[in-house]
């Protein structure tokens, strides 16, 4: 498997544009997360699907992020209008199920720059 | 919160020496998973420790966990250069709904000189 794809790796943008973040879970996890990474914060965990539900979306920060995870192979997590603020590095990961066992895969990483 | 928390924030040292690294925790978990990031990638699982479990080997890895004291530490044994990473401890307890969900904190930044 080539594990979870994430794209674009790199993304710069200015202020007020629409961003689009896409991600490819390991085919046949079914839980798939995204967080954001930053020198200030650390990871934090943004929101949750379980089988293509959103299950958990209290750390999106604003209503100006919202994700979709319209199938079990692709997701998206979009800001619209970006922020300064939101530069960081956004990560997305899959697990195959959630026992206390299951441990979590993560992409790449994407870093966005809000200009 | 029952975010992990490392320490030290950075550690620096000679390829050959050992290198510890600690993670404290506030609140009761079910397991304790270690992360290593590398510059620019994402998060690589190394171990999993559960909270019934004192101690665990992978290789030159070696995790403790003492829920009392609501700590664990990681020692990487004979460190190498390849070795340079950020290490991010995980606590798992049960989230809203039932799920197992991992709270990384902020990481060690470990750079081996050769």
């Amino acid at each position: 498997d080539a594990g979870v794809i994430q794209s674009p790796r790199h993304e710069v943008t200015e202020m007020g544009q629409e961003v689009t973040l896409r991600c490819k879970p390991i085919s046949g996890h079914d839980y798939l997360f995204w967080y954001r990474q930053t020198m200030m914060r650390g990871l934090e965990l943004l929101i949750y699907f379980n089988n293509n539900v959103p299950i958990d979306d209290s750390g999106m920060p604003e209503d100006r992020f919202s994700a979709k995870m319209p199938n079990a192979s692709f997701s998206t997590l979009k800001i619209q209008p970006s922020e300064p603020r939101d530069s960081a590095v956004y990560f997305c990961a899959s697990s195959l199920r959630n026992t206390l066992a299951d441990t979590q895969y993560f992409g790449p990483g994407t870093r966005l720059t809000v200009l | 919160s029952q975010q992990g928390e490392e320490d030290p924030q950075a550690l620096s040292i000679q390829e050959g020496e050992n290198a510890t690294m600690n993670c404290s925790y506030k609140t009761s978990i079910n397991n304790l998973q270690w992360y290593r990031q590398n510059s620019g990638r994402g998060l690589v699982h190394l171990i999993l420790i559960r909270s019934n479990e004192r101690e665990k080997h992978s290789g030159r890895l070696r995790v403790t966990l003492d829920t009392s004291k609501k700590s664990s530490s990681l020692l990487i044994t004979a460190s190498r250069a390849a070795d340079t990473a950020s290490y991010f401890c995980a606590t798992v307890a049960p989230a809203s709904g039932g799920s197992y969900i991992p709270t990384f904190g902020r990481g060690t930044s470990l750079i081996v000189h050769p």
